[in-house]
């Protein structure tokens, strides 16, 4: 693993159903972050994290929870899939919070049907 | 509440020079990023800027003004693969990244 690595990279899914995306880091990263990126909208926050133990809710984060068990993982879950959550979904961390440049993960495009 | 505002869409020639601005509304400041994201890619790091003045790095300069909430991204000796979106995203008082929703620049031959 170099980076920042996202699974799966697509994915179709069915109305309903619980998703996870994986993210997962090497660097060592304190701080973690999920966005969705749809067509105008430029990238919206959904959840991050700090440091490891500690999460937070970004712009977007209705029908998505996230956990930070350690540095490295920081899954995001959908409950209860709908349309609406079709989207590009990138994972970034950085070394601090803000202040530093954030490395991104391939991104995973799902998509709910 | 918090905004960033950059054009949608901006056309430039090969081997000319592109300047793509943001203006930004935040709750504090305490630096602005570049990206560039190319289509179906990650954003990747260009630049960052904290105080006032430009910041060059090759053939890109970043320019911050801090009292007018305004920066610009510089493109010289445009080559195709600089075909992208640049996204400008600023961090707040809290630390939080807020971001533009990116200008798709166009690079004709």
């Amino acid at each position: 693993i170099a980076g920042i690595t996202q699974a799966p990279t697509s994915q179709i899914l069915a109305a309903g159903r619980r998703m996870t995306l994986r993210c997962t880091q090497d660097m060592r990263h304190n701080a973690m972050y999920w966005y969705r990126q749809d067509l105008g909208l430029g990238l919206r926050l959904i959840h991050y994290s700090n440091t490891a133990g500690t999460t937070g809710k970004g712009e977007v984060p209705d029908g998505y929870s996230v956990s930070r068990a350690n540095t490295d993982d920081f899954p995001l879950t959908l409950a209860s899939a709908v349309p609406s959550q079709t989207s590009v979904y990138f994972c970034a961390s950085s070394d601090s919070e803000g202040a530093t440049e954030a490395f991104f993960g391939q991104g995973t495009r799902l998509t709910v049907v | 509440g918090q905004n960033i505002d950059q054009p949608t869409e901006m056309t430039a020639t090969e081997g000319a020079i592109v300047q793509i601005n943001c203006t930004y509304q935040t709750s504090g400041f305490n630096g602005l990023f570049w990206y560039q994201q190319h289509a179906g890619e990650a954003p990747t790091f260009l630049s960052y800027n904290v105080l006032d003045g430009l910041e060059e790095k090759g053939r890109f300069s970043s320019f911050l003004s801090r009292s007018k909430g305004y920066s610009y991204l510089l493109l010289k000796e445009l080559q195709m693969k600089d075909s992208a979106s640049y996204l400008c995203a600023v961090t707040d008082s809290n630390y939080q990244l807020i971001w533009g929703a990116g200008t798709k620049l166009i690079i004709k031959p």
